[in-house]
């Protein structure tokens, strides 16, 4: 059964760092993995998409990698900003139509 | 904006009552899903529509029923509501195999 785990659960930075949010997963059968982002009591944001045939993706100041026979994904965040402050979530998706296994977040806070 | 809109955002319930939260996208995508989000547990999918005139148990179905009225529409109903079902409830949507999720806003849903 696939598991998903982001570690760490919270992470608090100083504004204009950069930092690394890891995903780890249990089984390397995926199909993609989706990044997203959720501010407090909004939706989610969806961030990045990587499909299994991919290394990485970029859009600005975010990168994400996938190592699959590693059973990880790295979102890297360069230059943090305030505005960046929220709960980041990985999500896998397996070979099934529907099946989306989901991390449990990591609340990401940017002190100015 | 294109995207998913859900109504009602805030609702509150008497136990037993009944109630449907609406879902609609203009995407012009195949499949649907309705998912919870409680503390610390994630996002659980409760029932996802891979295509028009199609729906399929998720991980927690019961209590719950969906119908896809058409490619736009995926409504979830709660016939009985209980304090179990005290959550945040997200439809979202996807095109193809190799596209990615889009989330609705949520609907905060509280039975007392």
């Amino acid at each position: 059964k696939q598991e998903v785990t982001q570690i760490p659960a919270a992470l608090s930075v100083p504004e204009g760092e950069n930092l690394v949010l890891n995903c780890s997963f249990t089984d390397s059968a995926i199909y993609n993995l989706q990044w997203f982002r959720q501010d407090p009591g909004k939706g989610l944001t969806s961030l990045l998409l990587i499909q299994s045939s991919q290394r990485e993706q970029t859009s600005g100041r975010l990168n994400a990698s996938l190592d699959k026979s590693s059973g990880r994904s790295t979102l890297y965040i360069a230059a943090s900003q305030p505005g960046d402050s929220a709960t980041y979530l990985c999500a896998v998706r397996g070979d099934s139509n529907y099946q989306l296994i989901w991390g449990a977040g990591t609340k990401l806070i940017i002190k100015p | 904006n294109a995207g998913v809109t859900q109504t009602p955002k805030f609702q509150v319930l008497k136990t037993g009552q009944s109630m449907t939260l609406q879902c609609a996208q203009d995407m012009n995508h195949n499949s649907m899903y309705w998912y919870r989000q409680d503390p610390g547990m994630g996002l659980r999918l409760i029932y996802y529509s891979a295509s028009e005139g199609t729906t399929d148990k998720g991980e927690v179905p019961n209590g719950y029923n969906v119908s896809r009225l058409n490619k736009r529409e995926f409504s979830l109903r709660l016939e009985s509501a209980a304090p179990s079902q005290t959550s945040v409830y997200f439809c979202a949507s996807r095109g193809g195999l190799n596209y990615g999720y889009t989330f609705g806003s949520g609907t905060r849903l509280t039975v007392v």
